[in-house]
Parts: structure tokens; C-alpha cells; sequence
């Protein structure tokens, strides 16, 4: 079964606070996903990559930077974080193709006070 | 933005009961379905795919797909305790990488 690990499981930080959630896989997929869960709203797609240095704007982009840094490797980057950030947040990944299924990990609940 | 409906929002049945769940796409050029299952504290994992019209069985699961209609729907028979989760619809148009998931139906099976 494909293997996608996440840290940190949970992070509380500030208003205008800085925070990185990091995200590897393990089975040599192609793509990469960032998304948000909130209660009333599903999965969300913030960015997602094909590749080491490509990155894709998703539906919800805003707030949020990206960066993979490896075909293993895929950072969602706050800047300036936002009470409105607060969520659960996965990752995921799939091979190539249009029948792929993704694989999700473990999620990064965060909390920005 | 194609947006990808789901209904009923939450649903009860009995154990051993059947559960139908639905879905149906906004986006005319969505060609790809999926139905993923999140238990409680867990992460979504996939179920079933369908990519064809018609049904397609596995096991106590079956869903359909009506690509005329954008609908694809997923019953479950003789519904357990263990399937009470969160169910999430996915849809994917041949024209994009993106795969959008609806907003869920919330499955309660009563012992």
C-alpha cells in the first residue's frame, strides 16, 4: 500500500505566524497534493505538483505557497497565517494517469490563534 | 469551478439495511468518478471507481454511473456498524489534472 507521511500531526501557532507543513511519499508517484478540510466544505485543493520544481495553482490557493523540492518532497508554506487557515490539512498522492486513485496521509490538524 | 453535490448530507440506517448515497457533477466534461470512505479521525480512502456507464459490484458495494446525467450513485447492502464513515464523491474531467471532491455524505449504520 502506497505510504504517505506527514508532520507535524498538529501545530498551534499565531496570528502573522510562520508555518511549514511537510509531506513525503515513498511509492514514486508523480503527483502531489495539498488539501484543506473543513466541516461543510469537503477537500479542498490548495496546489498541487507533477513533478520536483512544478507546482499547480489549485482551487483555494490563496494564503497558501507550495514548493517540491523532490519527487519524495512537497511543502505547503503560510506565511502570514490566518485564524481563517485553521483546518485539517492532507496530503495526498497518485501515479500518472486519468484512473489513478490518491492516496492520503495521516493530515496536519492546525490551529492559528 | 466545477462543483461536485452530494446528498443527503447525513443518513441513518439499521444495521443490515441498505444505504444508497448520491453524487452528481456540475462540469460537463467530468469523466472520471470516485468514492472515497473517512472514518472518524482517519484519513479518505479510496472505495470504488467507476469510469464507465452502467454498475459496477464489489462485495456489499455497488455504485452506479450516468454519464448522460453526471450522477453516479453508491448502495450499500446489508449495511454494518464498521461502514458508518464519512463517504466522499470525486470527479475528474479528461481536460484536467484537478480532481474535485464533494462535501461528503455522513453514514450512521445503528447496531
Amino acid at each position: 500500500e502506497a505510504a504517505v507521511t506527514q508532520s507535524p500531526r498538529n501545530k498551534v501557532t499565531v496570528t502573522g505566524g510562520n508555518v511549514t507543513l511537510s509531506c513525503r511519499q515513498t511509492n514514486s508517484h508523480n503527483y502531489m497534493y495539498w488539501y484543506r478540510q473543513d466541516t461543510g466544505h469537503g477537500l479542498r485543493l490548495i496546489h498541487y505538483s507533477y513533478g520536483a520544481g512544478n507546482l499547480q495553482i489549485g482551487d483555494v490557493p490563496d494564503g497558501y505557497k507550495a514548493t517540491r523540492t523532490t519527487q519524495e518532497d512537497f511543502f505547503l508554506l503560510l506565511e502570514l497565517a490566518s485564524p481563517s487557515q485553521t483546518s485539517l490539512y492532507f496530503c495526498a498522492s497518485s501515479v500518472q494517469g486519468n484512473y489513478a486513485e490518491q492516496f492520503f496521509g495521516p493530515g496536519t490538524r492546525l490551529t492559528v490563534l | 469551478q466545477q462543483k461536485v453535490q452530494q446528498s443527503p448530507e447525513s443518513l441513518i440506517v439499521p444495521e443490515g439495511g441498505m444505504a444508497s448515497l448520491n453524487c452528481t457533477s456540475s462540469d460537463r466534461n467530468v469523466d472520471y468518478f470516485w468514492w472515497y470512505r473517512q472514518h472518524s479521525g482517519k484519513s479518505p480512502k479510496m472505495l470504488m471507481s467507476i469510469f464507465s456507464n452502467g454498475e459496477k459490484e464489489e462485495g456489499r458495494f455497488t455504485v452506479h454511473l450516468n454519464k448522460a446525467s453526471l450522477h453516479t450513485s453508491l448502495h450499500i447492502r446489508d449495511s454494518q456498524p464498521s461502514d458508518s464513515a464519512l463517504y466522499l464523491c470525486a470527479a475528474r474531467g479528461s481536460n484536467t489534472n484537478k480532481v474535485v471532491f464533494g462535501t461528503g455524505t455522513r453514514l450512521q449504520v445503528l447496531p
